[in-house]
């Protein structure tokens, strides 16, 4: 049984650019939520999907977005990064959201510059 | 307001010690996670408990809820337990809310 991955494991971007990260969840999960960390902080919730369809936001502006494709891997997106957007990115799988136990990746780091 | 708020921030034991984190939650939240969060940043969960009391080795959770009020509990604490312990609550199903963790460092 393979766990959570995600791709790249570090990143460094300039302010106002996109950047795209990745997630495959484990094996027969069908949920997959993302999370951002500041550095000295807990995470916070940014958004779930489940089979396919957003399931969940917190608050996070229009500029976060995501997909989750057939197969349950998912992408977030960040449009015109700003500098706050520094930080852990953790992705987390699950059978079927927030009533069950999640499955974290290791996480991505995002630095913007 | 929904929030998730833990106590103690940091916690400091010797090893052998029984250690206690408290989590006070708002209304509307109708499960907890206990998440353990090692240095490098990996996540993993513990428990998730709407009710009642969980155990898994050395590691105990229970929840009051009515008074709104999760505990993780470790017994005969060991320097391999040091980490960020995080609860987060369950919000309308669709929503988990994050309290700022317990730093715990346990010293042989």
């Amino acid at each position: 049984e393979t766990g959570v991955t995600q791709s790249p494991t570090h990143l460094i971007k300039t302010r106002g650019q996109q950047v795209t990260l990745r997630c495959s969840s484990q094996s027969g999960h069908n949920t997959v939520s993302w999370y951002q960390q500041a550095l000295g902080q807990g995470p916070q919730f940014i958004f779930q999907y489940y089979r396919e369809e957003e399931n969940g936001r917190g608050n996070f502006p229009p500029r976060f977005s995501g997909l989750q494709f057939p197969n349950y891997s998912s992408e977030l997106n960040v449009n015109a990064l700003e500098l706050d957007d520094s930080a852990l990115y953790l992705c987390a799988s699950s059978f079927g959201g927030f009533s069950y136990e999640q499955y974290f990746g290791p996480g991505t780091r995002l630095t913007v510059t | 307001k929904n929030e998730v708020e833990q106590s103690p921030q940091n916690l400091t034991a010797q090893e052998g010690e029984f250690i206690t984190i408290n989590c006070s939650y708002s209304v509307g939240i109708s499960a907890l996670h206990w998440l353990q969060q090692h240095p490098g940043g990996g996540i993993v969960s513990l428990f998730m408990l709407s009710s009642g009391k969980k155990k898994h080795g050395r590691l105990i959770a229970t929840i009051n809820i009515q008074e709104k009020h999760s505990s993780l509990h470790i017994t005969a604490s060991h320097p391999r337990d040091s980490a960020v312990y995080i609860c987060a609550g369950l919000y309308n199903t669709d929503k988990l809310i994050f309290g700022t963790g317990t730093r715990l460092q346990v010293f042989p």
